[in-house]
């Protein structure tokens, strides 16, 4: 298996833009998946593959992704965009997954 | 419309024993990849458990040899049996949905697309 790991928490200005980075082995063989949670919430999909969205996910959200390492960047972070924001793959085994520790995003 | 029902979730002793039960509507359970993830409290996203489409399951290291994953195609319902239930189980239990993207001839892209509420499991005295 395989560790993926995230910086605790980062913070944004309203209406600016911000990265969330994810790295480990596993990104070297797998794109991630980028999920985020509110208070109480399950997670929703936000991102995954190379760049592409879920029906409903605001194009300001977009990934990126380069040896072992994903990214997940909001342009013009709004207030409603504040959330714990967790990256995950297939390990590197291709047979189970493996999630971040999650970045928690404050929107100030 | 896709949906994931869980039910099953509550409060046991250590050592005791659980079942969850994850019923799908929208799509068919044994087409999908379908795993289970739980989040202790305070904490973040851990993986517990996936039942590919042919039947092949896996398990994380800390349940493994405890906890069984299993569907019935005639409810279209996934389940977790957990056994031998320890304290560090606490926690919310997710089902949700593995999709795979094809589109690139080079990867694949694999994501979590659909998920349910969670059900909360309590392993106290």
């Amino acid at each position: 298996s395989s560790e993926l790991t995230q910086d605790p928490a980062v913070s944004v200005a309203l209406g600016q833009t911000v990265r969330i980075t994810c790295q480990g082995d596993s990104l070297r063989g797998y794109y991630a998946s980028w999920y985020h949670q509110k208070a109480g919430q399950a997670p929703v999909l936000v991102i995954y593959g190379k760049n592409s969205r879920p029906s409903g996910i605001p194009d300001r959200f977009s990934a990126s992704s380069s040896g072992n390492t994903g990214s997940l960047t909001i342009t013009g972070a709004q207030a409603e965009d504040e959330a714990d924001y967790y990256c995950g793959s297939r390990d590197t085994s291709g047979h189970r997954w493996v999630f971040g520790g999650g970045t928690k995003l404050t929107v100030l | 419309e896709v949906l994931l029902v869980e039910s099953g979730g509550g409060m046991v002793q250590p050592g005791g024993s659980l079942r969850l039960s994850c019923a799908a509507s929208g799509f068919i359970v044994s087409n999908s990849n379908m795993n289970w993830v739980r989040q202790a409290p305070g904490k973040g996203l851990e993986w517990v458990s996936v039942i590919y489409n042919d039947g092949e399951t896996y398990y994380a290291d800390p349940v493994k040899g405890r906890f069984t994953i299993s569907r019935d195609n005639s409810k279209n319902t996934l389940y977790l049996q957990m056994n031998s239930l320890r304290a560090e189980d606490t926690a919310v239990y997710y089902c949700a949905r593995e999709s795979i993207d094809y589109s690139n001839p080079y990867y694949y892209y694999y994501y979590m697309d659909v998920w349910d509420k969670g059900t909360t499991v309590t392993v106290s005295s």
